[in-house]
């Protein structure tokens, strides 16, 4: 059964600061990964997605990695700011379709002026 | 834009109602999904529908049930509510157009606490 973990927790960093967010799956037999960012008490709004066959997608200061064969992938967000401040999670989709994705428990970012 | 409507930002209900969350979506979305989600759990998928009148149990459907009548409108039932249905409701849509670049778009979502 696909698992997916997100280390660390919680991260509170000044503004200005370089920071790497880890995902991690026990599948490989992934089709996509997928990051999202989510403001609190508000709805999940998707930052990157990154397909099996790319190695990483980038959005400006944004930066994802992917590699299947270890089972993991990063978020890397350049010279954060406080607008930057929410939980990240990452997602893989669920065998057999539908796009059903398995969510991770996300990483809480604070970056304080 | 893709615009995903969740009927209210906030609900207070009490033990053994029967409760309906609402959500709609704009952009001729064949899927939909209902996720509850709690701290250090992460979202769970409650049910998933793929079209209308076709519905699937996701990880934790018991509680729950849901109605998709119509193909941008998608219902999830809480049959008699309980406390521990306390949480974060989301809803979310996606196109099936069977690639893999296919993503979910999310609904502002529903916190409920049923007292």
């Amino acid at each position: 059964k696909q698992e997916v973990t997100q280390i660390p927790a919680a991260l509170s960093v000044p503004e200005g600061e370089n920071l790497v967010l880890n995902c991690s799956f026990t599948d490989s037999a992934i089709y996509n990964l997928q990051w999202f960012r989510q403001d609190p008490g508000k709805g999940l709004t998707s930052l990157l997605l990154i397909q099996s066959s790319q190695r990483e997608q980038t959005s400006g200061r944004l930066n994802a990695s992917l590699d299947k064969s270890s089972g993991r992938s990063t978020l890397y967000i350049a010279a954060s700011q406080p607008g930057d401040s929410a939980t990240y999670l990452c997602a893989v989709p669920f065998s057999g379709g539908y796009n059903k994705l398995i969510f991770g428990a996300g990483t809480r970012l604070a970056v304080h002026p | 834009d893709v615009k995903v409507t969740q009927s209210s930002r906030y609900l207070v209900k009490r033990t053994g109602e029967k409760v309906f969350l609402e959500c709609v979506q704009d952009m001729d979305h064949e899927n939909m999904f209902w996720y509850r989600q709690d701290p250090g759990l992460g979202l769970r998928l409650i049910y998933f529908s793929y079209d209308v009148k076709m519905k699937e149990k996701g990880d934790i459907p018991e509680g729950y049930s849901v109605s998709r009548e119509k193909k941008e409108r998608f219902s999830l039932i809480l049959e008699s509510a309980s406390t521990n249905q306390t949480s974060m409701y989301l809803c979310a849509s996606s196109p099936r157009t069977g690639t893999s670049t296919d993503t979910q778009y999310f609904g502002p979502g529903t916190r409920l606490t049923v007292l």
